[in-house]
């Protein structure tokens, strides 16, 4: 099955400064990557995902890169907020059978202000 | 996007015992999933839940332990059975809409077993 690593586990950045966290993947099937933001307590929220017919996509801040031929993508986050501080999960899946999604096994990201 | 409600938000149940938690989405949804996130650990996905059949368990989660129901389109149960300190978790639903593959979650219910 799918198999997804996710670095680095924390992160700790200066308020304005870019962040960029880092996954790969391994089933050469997968198709759809999303990223999922999780504050402490509350349910992991979609802020952005990109299909592999495409190399990149950005959403004003946010942008995430994908390299098929590596088997890895990357989430950028440029001009960091205090309230981008959260644990940030990296996920693959196909859009075929069961679509289920495999985590990343996240990364804690700090906004010192 | 779907708008999921899961209940209990959060419980404490004594080992041994059964607890069923209950996700309901406001459209019908293709897909349905179960997950569970141990303390500060990532998502791991225990079941799909089909309506109309049996669920499509992962491996290292059994029907035994973990029954699911899927009687309808927009609502799904996940009974932990016979519950130890070891299952002490979120347990998350999850809904992927007719198109595309976007997932989305029901607030969680967090468990502790004593």
């Amino acid at each position: 099955g799918e198999n997804v690593e996710q670095h680095p586990s924390t992160l700790s950045v200066q308020e304005g400064d870019s962040a960029v966290i880092k996954c790969t993947y391994s089933d050469s099937a997968s198709n759809y990557f999303p990223w999922y933001k999780q504050e402490l307590g509350k349910r992991p929220q979609l802020i952005i995902d990109i299909r592999s017919n495409v190399g990149e996509k950005k959403d004003q801040r946010i942008a995430v890169t994908l390299n098929k031929t590596a088997k890895h993508f990357s989430l950028h986050i440029t001009e960091t907020q205090p309230e981008d501080s959260a644990v940030y999960f990296c996920a693959a899946s196909k859009d075929t059978g069961r679509r289920a999604l495999t985590f990343g096994s996240g990364t804690r990201l700090q906004v010192q202000p | 996007s779907a708008v999921i409600s899961q209940k209990p938000s959060r419980d404490i149940c004594q080992r041994g015992t059964s607890l069923t938690i209950q996700c309901q989405v406001d459209s019908q949804v293709t897909m349905m999933f179960w997950y569970r996130q141990q303390p500060g650990q990532s998502l791991t996905l225990i079941a799909t839940a089909n309506q109309g059949s049996e669920a499509t368990y992962e491996s290292g989660f059994v029907i035994d332990k973990f029954p699911i129901s899927r009687p309808n389109l927009t609502f799904s149960t996940l009974t932990v059975s016979n519950m130890s300190p070891e299952d002490s978790s979120i347990y998350l639903c999850s809904v992927g809409l007719r198109e595309g593959n976007e997932a989305f979650f029901g607030q969680g219910t967090r468990l502790t077993v004593v």
